[in-house]
């Protein structure tokens, strides 16, 4: 079956940059893109980016263009969000998620999403 | 961006009721929306997408309906295990967005 399995919680302090991993198995990986959702304590998702594994081409959410980045390794079947400049409002549960459509040239919306990887933004 | 707004924000319902969210969008969108599930300390589940589809495993008491800027979410007979937050979100033009959220509890 499809699963998609984080890393583990991360503390950081205010500026640093922190990296997720999401990797993926019961799948043809390089078949569906991986969209990024974080969700603060209390809200609803947010929309952060996605990424095609097929070609590597990205999309990112004009919040967090420039301070964000998401790549995939192949050979290891997995996708990495790298966020910098964190602040204290970043604080949330990040999530990724596999794309519903497969081989698509954007993100549409998610059928499977990982467990998710809470990050605090702390002093 | 597009703007999701949906409603009600809060909702009490009884075991059996009929349930109907209602998702607004900003501009036309066509039939690019999906409906989400999501219970505490779990991801979001997807219910419905393309505005109607049924995702596979989804119980059939579930549908959705809608296009261009007006779209709901119907249970028919709502069972224990519904009582969550259930989300719409759209993908037009590969920039997604979700709405604020639909908080369905047990009266």
């Amino acid at each position: 079956q499809v699963q998609l399995v984080q890393s583990g919680t991360e503390v950081k302090k205010p500026g640093a940059s922190v990296r997720v991993s999401c990797k993926a198995s019961g799948y043809t990986f390089t078949a569906y893109g991986v969209g990024w959702v974080r969700q603060a304590p209390g809200q609803g998702p947010e929309w952060m980016g996605w990424i095609s594994v097929y070609t590597g081409n990205t999309n990112y959410a004009q919040k967090f263009q420039g301070r964000v980045t998401m790549t995939t390794d192949t050979s290891t079947s997995t996708t990495y969000m790298e966020l910098r400049s964190l602040r204290s409002d970043d604080t949330a549960v990040y999530f990724c998620a596999r794309d519903r459509v497969g081989y698509s040239s954007g993100p549409y919306n998610f059928d499977s999403w990982g467990q998710g990887t809470l990050v605090t933004v702390s002093s | 961006a597009i703007q999701l707004t949906q409603s009600p924000s809060s909702l009490s319902a009884s075991v059996g009721d009929r349930v109907t969210i209602t998702c607004r969008a900003s501009q036309g969108i066509s039939s690019a929306l999906a409906w989400y599930q999501q219970k505490p300390g779990k991801p979001p589940r997807l219910l419905i997408y393309d505005a109607s589809i049924l995702e596979s495993g989804v119980p059939s008491r579930f549908s959705g309906s809608g296009s261009g800027t007006d779209f709901t979410l119907t249970i028919s007979s709502l069972q224990p295990e519904d009582f969550a937050t259930y989300y719409c979100q759209q993908f037009n033009s590969y920039v997604l967005t979700f709405g604020g959220g639909t908080k369905l509890e047990i009266k």
